[in-house]
């Protein structure tokens, strides 16, 4: 299995509503990520895991809270998300922090 | 800071060859990558080149690294309809997890 997989694919949700977004990969990586996309801009990175223990996270607001409950899964919990959240979220994992990264599909998540 | 940049677009013709630039600034950078984004799909990588390379030809693909100038290129061969996406060059700042991405070049192909 080479492939970084996300789900879900789409996901509507209010600003009150809670929701986890979920990433699996099955290549024995030990570093996993998520970013941020807007339309037609680079990926932000938010949040960086390595074996397990978060390593990086670059000054993300605490409505979004990721989770590492083991090597091949990674969870961001969202709630009372604001409208400016709307974007593509997506995950990535490496051999290790520094390794070449490969990417998920991404979840493009619409707040209301 | 560190910085990356390339130019926001790109078109040519089918068969004709494409070449997308990209400057950065982090001269600790050991590896550099080239990530393609097609329409509503996630990043895929490419190719990527080790700092003390010079040049890395992998079929359609040669990137060119010039360290003293801190430039880098892509060139795709023979350019295919299905080549037209976005592709980011990118840094590993402080060659650590943090990938630092210029602001994708769009790339379109007229057959």
């Amino acid at each position: 299995d080479t492939e970084v997989t996300q789900t879900p694919k789409h996901l509507v949700m209010g600003m009150t509503n809670k929701k986890s977004l979920k990433c699996e990969q099955h290549m024995g990586h030990r570093a996993m990520y998520w970013y941020k996309q807007k339309a037609k801009k680079p990926p932000e990175l938010m949040f960086v895991y390595s074996y397990e223990k978060l390593s990086i996270n670059e000054s993300v607001p605490s409505r979004f809270s990721p989770e590492c409950p083991n090597s091949s899964l990674l969870n961001l919990h969202l709630h009372a998300l604001q409208p400016e959240d709307s974007a593509l979220y997506l995950c990535a994992s490496s051999r290790g922090e520094g390794n070449e990264q490969f990417f998920g599909p991404g979840t493009r998540l619409t707040v209301l | 800071g560190e910085d990356v940049e390339q130019s926001l677009f790109l078109s040519v013709r089918e068969g004709d060859s494409s070449v997308i630039n990209c400057t950065y600034t982090d001269s600790s950078s050991t590896y550099l990558y080239w990530y393609k984004q097609e329409p509503g799909a996630g990043l895929q990588l490419l190719t990527y080149i080790f700092s003390n390379m010079d040049m890395k030809q992998d079929q359609r693909l040669t990137v060119l690294l010039n360290k003293k100038d801190k430039h880098l290129s892509l060139r795709i061969a023979d350019t295919q309809t299905g080549d037209s996406a976005i592709y980011f060059c990118a840094e590993a700042y402080n060659q650590g997890g943090k990938l630092i991405f210029g602001q994708g070049t769009e790339l379109s192909v007229k057959p």
